[in-house]
């Protein structure tokens, strides 16, 4: 696709849910990255991808959170049991090489 | 562990004035990138303007330029001709390249809200 889409774009759960925010970025890009951005703050690292393999997950806040790349291609974070802390903007970005980054709009995420 | 601090919670300019959104950030590498993004309320990270370290001249894209000091550890980014539409968050960012040149993580500010008033 012409961008990196993210869906869906807002997300309300209950506390104790669990839910799974998916990435589609932009065809052929490499690498593919996922960040946390709290109310007010910037973004945060979570996790990283090169094609299928998480290269560096030391971002991911707690065993409840897990990413996965199965084919190199589309992202799917999955957050277990949510908790209120985890309401937040969820950020995935794709790379063909080097440092040009593609954000997509993010899925708004509220817990309850 | 990389710092970048934006000391300005929020800005305003008046429409086709200059403004300047400071950054610092703290380091010990002496290879790495600098950026300036642009968060519209439609969530997306805008690429604004990028910096290599080991070149001396300052960025430049159209209306916006970088004052880049390294020695200060300062990144600060100058809108000239301000318009409506630059209404957004700016973050600061950071990222060291890994082993071999491939892209990175990002490390952000917690920004700066600049209002462009007509």
């Amino acid at each position: 696709g012409a961008g990196v889409s993210q869906s869906p774009r807002y997300k309300v759960a209950k506390r104790g849910q669990d839910v799974a925010l998916r990435c589609d970025p932009i065809s052929g890009h490499v690498s593919l990255f996922w960040y946390q951005q709290a109310l007010g703050q910037g973004p945060e690292f979570l996790t990283y991808f090169q094609n299928e393999a998480q290269l560096d997950k030391s971002g991911l806040p707690s065993d409840r959170f897990f990413a996965e790349r199965p084919e190199g291609s589309v992202s799917t974070l999955k957050i277990q049991r949510t908790q209120q802390e985890d309401s937040a903007v969820y950020l995935c970005a794709s790379s063909l090489t080097g440092y040009g980054y593609t954000f997509g709009s993010g899925t708004r995420l509220t817990v309850v | 562990a990389q710092t970048v601090t934006q000391s300005q919670p929020e800005m305003s300019v008046q429409e086709a004035e200059t403004v300047t959104l400071s950054c610092t950030y703290d380091t010990s590498e002496s290879n790495y990138y600098l950026f300036w993004y642009k968060q519209p309320p439609s969530r997306q990270m805008i690429l604004v303007i990028r910096q290599e370290a080991y070149k001396q001249q300052n960025a430049t894209e159209n209306r916006f330029s970088v004052n880049f000091q390294k020695a200060a550890k300062s990144f600060s980014l100058k809108i000239s001709d301000s318009q409506l539409g630059d209404t957004a968050m700016y973050f600061c960012a950071f990222m060291k390249p890994s082993f071999g040149g491939s892209n990175y993580k990002l490390t952000f500010g917690k920004g700066t809200l600049l209002t462009v008033n007509p």
